[in-house]
Parts: C-alpha cells; structure tokens; sequence
C-alpha cells in the first residue's frame, strides 16, 4: 500500500527553528510537495521538491531524498502566524498525490 | 483573481437528502479535483477531471457522483446523504496533471457539510 508519515503534532518556540519530517512509501514517485493550512481554510503551496537536495524559499526550505523516501520542512525564524497543520503529498507512478494526515504546528510565545 | 471558489461554505442536510456542492475556477485550469478532510486526517481524493466531458474516480468515490460539461465548473452530487459523508469539501484546480512539474494545486475555501 501507499504510506506517507509525518508526526501528529510539533511544539516550537517563536523565533526558533522546527523541522517537520516526512517519510513516504508510494508505487513511484513524480515529485513531493507540502502544503500549509490553517485551521479552517484551505491549504497553500509551499514547496516542491522532485530531485534530491534543499530548497530554499525564504525562511522555508525542503529538503528530498529520494533513495530514503524521505523528506523534511525546515522553518527558520518562527512567527506565531507559522502556527498551522503542515501536509506532505507525493505524486506516486500515475501522477496520483498521495496526501499525509499533516502535522499541527504550535508556536509559543 | 477570483481562482477556486466552492459554494456554499456550510451545510447541514438530513440523512436521505441530496445536493450538490458548487466548484468554479478562472484560471482555465483542465485538472479539476475534489477532496474530503474529515479531522486529524489527510485529504482522500474523491473525483477528479483531466478536461470537460471527462471524469474519473479517485480514491473514495462511494456516495458521489460528478460531471464536467464546461472547462471552468466541476460540481460534486450527493445522492443520499450518510452521516459518514459528514466531513469537510475542498475542491482543486491545476494546470497540469495533479500539480507535477512544479504547478501546484489550487484550492477553494471549503465546504463544512455535516449529516444528522
């Protein structure tokens, strides 16, 4: 079957760093993106990763790799606005986007 | 920019009742989605729509049924409305095939429908 994982729920520190993983199990893979959502609205794109590395956008960066199913969202300089539910989608062999159950995102004061 | 807009935001509907959740988008965008959230979980894809005329199902179509006569409209039936269809309605457009070469998808406000 097709698996994404990420934690449930991350605490951080205004101003800190955080690092959201994700790691992924799909039947071929076109790419990986995350997404962020607020609560009760929709989601927005993030970022795009499809070849292995870092991309930075900013104070966000995603990193890929591929040969480990695996993925991290790392937010620099965290502002209380950050706080929201962060969600990795793969696109599997047939261009399908897999969707994880998303990580909640808190940010303290 | 208008982009994705899903009509009506909320909805509560007896158990039996059907209708028909509105989607819309003016980006001229052929890929046409709709998902269900239901809380703590990932989006499931139920419909999706690589152009007018054509449809296919996605991972939960059980329950729904869509259409697709125009490039810009995908509404999404509910014939008998079941509690487990209670959850959250978000529809989606993009430009190429489920957002790949770096196009992402699109997405509408929601719809909160809830079945008693």
């Amino acid at each position: 079957g097709q698996n994404i994982d990420q934690p449930t729920e991350m605490t951080a520190t205004e101003g800190a760093i955080v690092q959201i993983n994700c790691t992924y199990q799909t039947s071929g893979f076109n790419g990986l993106f995350w997404y962020q959502q607020h609560a009760g609205e929709a989601p927005t794109f993030l970022s795009y990763n499809v070849l292995d590395g870092l991309e930075e956008k900013g104070r966000f960066s995603s990193f890929l790799s591929r040969s480990k199913g695996y993925s991290y969202l790392l937010l620099k300089e965290l502002q209380m606005k950050d706080s929201a539910s962060y969600l990795c989608a793969v696109l599997d062999s047939n261009y399908q986007l897999i969707w994880g159950a998303g990580t909640k995102l808190i940010i303290k004061p | 920019n208008a982009g994705v807009t899903q009509t009506p935001k909320f909805r509560i509907l007896k158990i039996g009742q059907s209708m028909t959740l509105q989607c819309a988008q003016d980006m001229n965008h052929n890929y046409m989605y709709w998902y269900r959230q239901d809380p703590g979980m990932g989006l499931k894809l139920i419909y999706y729509s690589v152009g007018a005329g054509i449809t296919d199902k996605g991972e939960v179509p059980n329950g729904y049924n869509v259409s697709r006569s125009t490039t810009e409209d995908f509404p999404l039936r509910l014939e008998l409305a079941a509690p487990s269809q209670t959850s959250v309605y978000f529809c989606a457009s993009s430009y190429s095939p489920q957002g790949s070469n770096n196009q992402p998808q699109h997405f509408g406000d929601g719809t909160r429908l809830s079945i008693l």
